[in-house]
């Protein structure tokens, strides 16, 4: 365990379906992250949250929803997903002056 | 802002090999640097770190980097290479400055190692 457990490990979904991405952390960081890796594209940062409260949000569609109840959870909620939306989304945190941890990530399927 | 340049997407090199993964940023501030590396399935992991101090930093499987902030630069380099060393390597910058904790990260470098 890397300390950023992600559930679950592998999602498919229809594009009518809602689901949703778990992340906990309990490492005491205060600064929480979603990224989307897709083949053969970079790392996609997707929403920022720093003591629970969103501080970036990239352009992402509304069909991704975060939500951070606590510092030490992180949620993204899907529903009306596309094909295109099909990647590993990754989830990480940090704490000042240290690198990001991450999680294992979520290998997702939207069919 | 800062940006990472990643120059070489992939990397094939034969095992027992020396290897040398490049990677350049661009900061108008003082920076932090790190070196992640993703096997395949999995999350990224840290690697090694550069926040201060000595410019050579060393992971303990054998991986070392050097900050060089004339050419601002930060290589990710191994003596010999192990089949175990396959594998996706990211390079990230952040400012050093408090509160300034956001990672920018490069496009990654597919290291293949051929038996």
């Amino acid at each position: 365990e890397t300390g950023v457990t992600q559930t679950p490990r592998h999602l498919v979904m229809g594009m009518t379906n809602k689901k949703s991405l778990k992340c906990e952390q309990h490492l005491g960081h205060n600064a929480m992250y979603w990224y989307k890796q897709s083949a053969k594209k970079p790392l996609e940062l997707m929403f920022v949250y720093n003591f629970k409260e969103q501080t970036e949000n990239n352009s992402v569609p509304s069909r991704f929803s975060p939500e951070c109840p606590n510092s030490s959870h992180l949620f993204l909620h899907l529903h009306t997903l596309q094909p295109e939306d099909s990647a590993l989304y990754l989830c990480a945190s940090s704490q000042e002056t240290y690198g990001y941890t991450f999680g294992s990530g979520t290998r997702l399927t939207v069919v | 802002a800062q940006s990472v340049t990643q120059l070489d997407s992939q990397v094939p090199v034969f095992e027992e090999a020396p290897v040398e993964l490049r990677c350049n940023y661009s900061s108008s501030v003082s920076v932090y640097l790190f070196w992640y590396v993703q096997y395949p399935n999995q999350g990224l992991q840290l690697l090694l770190k550069y926040l201060s101090g000595s410019t050579l930093v060393e992971s303990i499987n054998g991986f070392e980097a050097e900050f060089n902030k004339s050419q601002t630069s930060f290589h990710l380099r191994k003596p010999s290479v192990h089949i175990s060393d396959t594998a996706e390597y990211f390079c990230a910058v952040r400012a050093s400055g408090a509160g300034s904790y956001q990672l920018t990260f490069g496009k990654g470098t597919k290291l293949s190692v051929i038996p």
